[in-house]
């Protein structure tokens, strides 16, 4: 599988800040592009998804922001609570979503203070 | 949306001995299974692909004769870690879909 690379690899932000995770790809196949939010010893939940033909897209206080020419994107959670604080993942896959499976980037531990 | 539901939920088993562990889709026509593995602190990683009522795909570095996958039908899929060693301690996690994911079974091997 190709390389998905994540980083911060934690990150603390105040509440009600923006909590920004960035990430890259290597393999421009990739055509869908999630997010994933996971508790421990729970398994993951998306969160937001996006596909190359847009370059952001925004449920709620979850935005994604994708850059094609670059190989990048990043997920920006806005007017972040202590509720947020999770391990964070990108992933990638081709196949349309559905029938491929995903690589996962390494997580991003976030931990919003109150 | 769908539900998937994982069992059990946890297991602890001696090494050399094998474990079961089952993935039902409820509400969810699942023709493809994702299993994924997720060591402590650490990402999520592609175990193999199964396909109702066909053999597993399984990715590279990944024993498909201790990993046995079986998927007989469209709402139940099943892993069974042959001879688990220590080494096998992880989180095991099954996706039909890239929206819906188990909840995860923690396996340690003592």
């Amino acid at each position: 599988q190709q390389q998905v690379k994540q980083s911060p690899q934690s990150l603390i932000v105040q509440k009600g800040g923006i909590s920004i995770i960035n990430c890259a790809y290597e393999n421009t196949a990739f055509d869908y592009f999630p997010w994933y939010q996971q508790f421990p010893g729970k398994g993951p939940a998306l969160l937001i998804a996006i596909r190359p033909d847009v370059s952001e897209k925004k449920e709620g206080r979850f935005t994604i922001s994708f850059n094609k020419s670059a190989k990048q994107f990043s997920l920006h959670i806005m007017d972040s609570q202590p509720g947020d604080s999770a391990t964070y993942f990108c992933a990638a896959s081709n196949g349309g979503g559905g029938a491929d499976g995903l690589t996962f980037g390494k997580g991003t531990h976030l931990i919003i203070q109150p | 949306g769908a539900v998937v539901s994982q069992h059990p939920s946890w297991v602890i088993c001696k090494s050399g001995t094998s474990v079961k562990i089952e993935c039902r889709s409820l509400d969810f026509q699942a023709t493809t299974m994702f299993w994924y593995r997720q060591f402590p602190k650490q990402s999520l990683m592609l175990m193999a692909t199964s396909n109702e009522g066909s053999k597993a795909t399984y990715e590279q570095g990944v024993e498909k004769d201790k990993f046995l996958i079986n998927h007989a039908s469209l709402t139940l899929s099943t892993l069974t870690v042959t001879s688990a060693h220590p080494e096998d301690s992880s989180f095991y996690i099954c996706s039909p879909d890239t929206q819906y994911f188990g909840p995860g079974t923690r396996l340690t091997v003592l």
